[in-house]
């Protein structure tokens, strides 16, 4: 089953306004890791963020994680056309296996 | 450094057919690890192999799936007498180390995936 579960399903923003979107997850992590998906593309790795971190910037990206909900959220700030893509949070627990959400479509208004 | 190779980047196959999708990883990357993502969908675990070793295929289908990764080449996923629920993007990734706890920081790439789909 998926670990990681994002929200919501779809964005759609004008450009230069922010994007947020969460991620639940079920079980205990080591860390977690957002990635972007370009339509057809492969996964870019964004940010990784540890169990014992709370939040972490990179650019105009911000991601808190809270392991007491068990949640995560980005945050893509100043939003461009290039930002629209798929965006997936991936979990790490005690193996090697990555468990990924269904995703964040964002789709951002030239 | 070239990135995670795979090909072909497109597939289509009839039904019964084989497809075979190739990757090479990374320069200097002895794990590779194959996901498969369905349409609208997350990425899903299916195998993960060091040089001529799977050691873990949990997540791949019993039947008509294999994958292997010899001492030369590039890791191989093959699927026979394919059916059209096999129409997906298959994404190899590999990592100079294991990847687990311990591993720090983002030491998993990504290929660009091959989009297989069967008519």
């Amino acid at each position: 089953s998926q670990q990681g579960e994002e929200d919501p399903q779809a964005l759609s923003i004008q450009e230069g306004e922010n994007a947020t979107m969460n991620c639940s997850y079920k079980t205990s992590i080591n860390n977690l890791q957002w990635y972007r998906q370009n339509s057809g593309r492969g996964l870019v790795h964004l940010i990784l963020i540890r169990s014992n971190e709370r939040e972490k910037h990179s650019g105009r990206l911000r991601v808190t994680l809270d392991t007491s909900k068990k949640s995560s959220s980005l945050l893509i700030t100043a939003s461009r056309a290039a930002d629209t893509a798929s965006y997936f949070c991936a979990t790490v627990s005690n193996d090697y296996k990555l468990s990924f959400g269904a995703g964040t479509t964002v789709t951002v208004r030239a | 450094n070239a990135g995670v190779m795979q090909n072909p980047r497109h597939l289509v196959r009839r039904r019964g057919q084989e497809a075979r999708l190739r990757c090479s990883p990374m320069k200097g990357h002895s794990h590779v690890y194959w996901y498969r993502q369905l349409p609208e969908e997350g990425l899903k675990f299916m195998v993960y192999l060091q040089k001529e070793n799977i050691i873990d295929e949990s997540g791949m289908p019993k039947e008509r799936f294999s994958a292997e990764f010899p001492k030369e080449g590039p890791s191989i996923l093959r699927i026979q007498q394919v059916v059209r629920g096999d129409s997906a993007a298959y994404f190899c990734a590999s990592s100079p180390i294991r990847q687990g706890p311990r591993a720090s920081g983002n030491t998993i790439y990504f290929g660009e995936g091959s989009w297989l789909t069967v008519v």
